[in-house]
């Protein structure tokens, strides 16, 4: 069965602090996907990143970047000097091959992010 | 990039009628579709994988009488739930495959009063 643990329920900051937030895995799978989305209260998903299992190179855009370790099966992402528009909860999703179980994301719980002036 | 639109995407309604969620691709065909809900404070949690012209696949304890999905296009996947009760009241969003990715709709917000 797959899983994937955020054990950060709420994380708060001041702006310009650099955050991160972790989010470990289970699979037993050998090609899978990782996913960060971001939910405002709107309630609309926004894609941050996507990740398979065969890349490890860690990755950066912009004030974002993403530690992916299989060593480990964490994938965390670390926000640099934090503004209040990052304020929102955080969610990271595993997927496993569309021809196993079609595909689906299974999320963790989430972090909720709150950064303050 | 692609587009899912989903639709109405807030909705209120009275206990014990039935209101129908519409998701659409809209620039890209979708055989796959997954619906999700999301209580207040929770995470996203599979309902069902909506499967072109054939029946979808329910998460276990989810009542399919219930939460009835017809995915009759490649482009269009509906939810309709039946008999509608305030603890249905949630947030529904769907999801539309296309190879590695997942694009979602905007969400539904329902309120059952």
């Amino acid at each position: 069965a797959q899983k994937v643990t955020q054990a950060q329920t709420e994380i708060s900051v001041v702006e310009k602090e650099d955050v991160t937030l972790d989010c470990v895995y289970e699979t037993r799978d050998t090609t899978y996907y990782l996913f960060w989305y971001k939910q405002p209260p709107s309630g609309e998903l926004v894609f941050l990143i996507r990740r398979n299992s065969f890349d490890e190179q860690n990755e950066i855009s912009g004030r974002y970047s993403w530690n992916f370790q299989k060593s480990t099966s964490s994938f965390n992402f670390t926000i640099t000097a934090s503004q209040v528009v990052d304020s929102a909860v955080y969610f990271c999703a595993l997927s496993v091959p569309i021809y196993n179980q079609g595909g689906k994301l299974i999320f963790g719980q989430g972090t909720e992010l709150s950064v303050k002036p | 990039g692609a587009v899912v639109s989903q639709h109405p995407s807030w909705v209120i309604c009275k206990s014990g009628t039935s209101v129908k969620i519409e998701c659409r691709s809209l620039d890209f065909q979708a055989t796959t579709m997954f619906w999700y809900r999301q209580f207040p404070k929770q995470s996203l949690m599979l309902m069902a994988t909506s499967n072109e012209g054939s029946k979808a696949t329910y998460e276990q304890g989810v009542e399919k009488d219930k939460f009835l999905i017809n995915h009759a296009s490649l482009t269009l996947s509906t939810l309709t739930v039946t008999s509608a009760h305030p603890e249905d009241s949630s947030f529904y969003i769907c999801s539309a495959r296309r190879v590695a990715e997942a694009f979602f709709g905007q969400g539904t917000r329902l309120t059952v009063v």
